[in-house]
């Protein structure tokens, strides 16, 4: 059972226009929530979170936005790069629980220059 | 020098070889993971750590074992390789409870 959910695989944007990747998750008691980039031949690197309390976190052209009655939260790109072009893993984490990071399957984000 | 050092990058191996996986660190971190990845499916935990005398079993961890060799290593090992467990895996570590994760650059692992 799929607890973390991107239903989309890819999105393709043009560069400096918004990408929007969007996740969703099944568990009530996530209370954390984290976005990670991932280039080719590299790890995953850790991008933005929001904790349960809030509902927006900012950093930079980077914006979470999270929706708890709906389980849903979303990453804004703006404007987007080509730089940008990587796929993104949402995780989720129920912090009094299993203390187990759960991740997303990936969306891939080309940005055309 | 990376934090995360996965050794080796790129390993091919047969049928019913035992490999072994290892992962290094000097964030001083107490936490470390091992996570696989497949087209489509996103990373998946295999085992984890959470100190040196303390091993946990992920959401795939058959067919797998690890050793916690000291905080700094922690190494995975495939006792009888088989082509579905070709995939790539990365290690990586924490602080603590609900921090973020560091991850190494990875393996790439073919079975044959």
């Amino acid at each position: 059972d799929q607890q973390v959910k991107q239903n989309s695989p890819s999105l393709s944007v043009q560069e400096g226009r918004i990408s929007i990747l969007n996740c969703d998750y099944t568990n009530s008691m996530f209370d954390y929530f984290l976005w990670y980039k991932k280039y080719p031949a590299e790890g995953p690197t850790f991008l933005i979170s929001i904790s349960s309390i809030k509902d927006k976190n900012e950093d930079g052209r980077f914006t979470v936005f999270l929706n708890k009655s709906a389980k849903h939260l979303s990453l804004h790109i703006v404007p987007s790069q080509p730089g940008d072009s990587a796929v993104y893993f949402c995780a989720a984490l129920d912090q009094g629980g299993s203390e187990k990071l759960v991740f997303g399957k990936g969306t891939k984000l080309t940005v055309n220059p | 020098d990376a934090d995360v050092t996965q050794t080796p990058r790129n390993r091919i191996t047969k049928t019913g070889k035992r490999i072994m996986l290892e992962c290094s660190q000097t964030k001083g971190h107490d936490r470390m993971y091992w996570y696989r990845q497949d087209p489509g499916l996103g990373l998946r935990l295999i085992y984890y750590s959470f100190d040196v005398k303390d091993i946990n079993k992920g959401e795939i961890s058959d067919g797998y074992s690890v050793s916690r060799q000291a905080q700094a290593k922690f190494s995975l090992s495939l006792e009888s390789a088989i082509p579905n467990q070709t995939a790539l895996y990365f290690c990586a570590t924490s602080r603590g409870a609900g921090e973020k994760l560091f991850f190494g650059s990875g393996t790439q692992l073919s079975v044959l």
